[in-house]
C-alpha cells in the first residue's frame, strides 16, 4: 500500500497568513494526488484534484502543486472559515490511502 | 439536487451485523464507481471499499476483507455496505463517496454527510 505522510500534523496561523501543507508519498504517484477539507460534523470537501486542479466552486486562495512523491497544498491568505483538517489522498492505486491529516487552527 | 444520503447506522453489539445504505440523487448513478470511507471520531479518514458501475468489481481494505460486502442496486440508485462480525474498532462515521475522473485521474467529488456506527456491548 502507498503511504502518505503529511506535515505538519497541526498548525496555528493568523487570518491573512500564507499556509503550506506538505504531503509525501512512499512511492511515485505521478499527479494522482487529491486534497480534501474536513470540518467536524460535515462531509469532506474536495479542494484540489490531480495535484493542482482547483475543484469548481473552491476559492482561488487554495492551490496545489507537486508530482512524483512530494506535494503541497497552499492557502494564500487564510480566512476564518478555513479552520478545518486537511487530508491528502492518493488515487494511483487501491487502497486509496489518505494522509493522517493536518489540523489548521486560527490564531 | 446532486447528493448522497447515508442511512442505517446505529448501535450494535460486537459480533453483530448492520447494513448501511447510500441513496444517490441528481446524477446518473449507474455511471459512477462508488466508495465507502470511514472516520473514527477524532481520527483520520480511512478508505474502506469500492464498487464499479455494474457491481461486478469490488475491493476492500484488509481490515474489513471477509467481513464487509459492498453492493449496489442501480434501479434504486443505492449502494450498500453489509457489515458482519463487527468489532469495536469498526466504530466510526461511514461516508459514501462518488468517484469522478479528469485527466484520467480519479477523485471523490461528492460525499454524503455520513452515518455513525457504534459497536459496543
Amino acid at each position: 500500500d502507498i503511504q502518505l505522510t503529511q506535515s505538519p500534523s497541526s498548525l496555528s496561523a493568523f487570518v491573512g497568513d500564507r499556509v503550506t501543507i506538505t504531503c509525501r508519498a512512499s512511492q511515485s504517484i505521478s499527479r494522482f494526488l487529491n486534497w480534501y477539507q474536513k470540518k467536524p460534523g460535515k462531509a469532506p470537501k474536495l479542494l484540489i484534484y490531480a495535484a493542482s486542479s482547483l475543484q469548481s466552486g473552491v476559492p482561488s486562495r487554495f492551490s496545489g502543486s507537486g508530482s512524483g512523491t512530494d506535494f503541497t497544498l497552499t492557502i494564500s491568505s487564510l480566512q476564518p472559515e478555513d479552520f478545518a483538517t486537511y487530508y491528502c489522498q492518493q488515487s494511483d492505486s487501491t487502497p486509496r490511502t489518505f494522509g493522517q491529516g493536518t489540523r489548521v487552527e486560527i490564531k | 439536487e446532486v447528493q448522497l444520503v447515508e442511512s442505517g447506522g446505529g448501535l450494535v453489539q460486537p459480533g453483530g451485523s448492520l447494513r448501511l445504505s447510500c441513496a444517490a440523487s441528481g446524477f446518473t448513478f449507474s455511471s459512477s464507481w462508488m466508495h465507502w470511507v470511514r472516520q473514527v471520531p477524532g481520527k483520520g479518514l480511512v478508505w474502506v471499499s469500492r464498487i464499479d458501475k455494474d457491481g461486478t468489481i469490488t475491493d476492500y481494505a484488509d481490515s474489513v476483507k471477509g467481513r464487509f460486502t459492498i453492493s449496489r442496486d442501480n434501479a434504486k440508485n443505492t449502494v450498500y455496505l453489509q457489515m458482519n462480525s463487527l468489532r469495536a474498532e469498526d466504530s466510526a462515521v461511514y461516508y459514501c463517496a462518488r468517484d469522478n475522473y479528469d485527466f484520467w485521474i480519479p477523485f471523490f467529488d461528492l460525499w454524503g454527510r455520513g452515518t455513525l456506527i457504534t459497536v459496543s456491548s
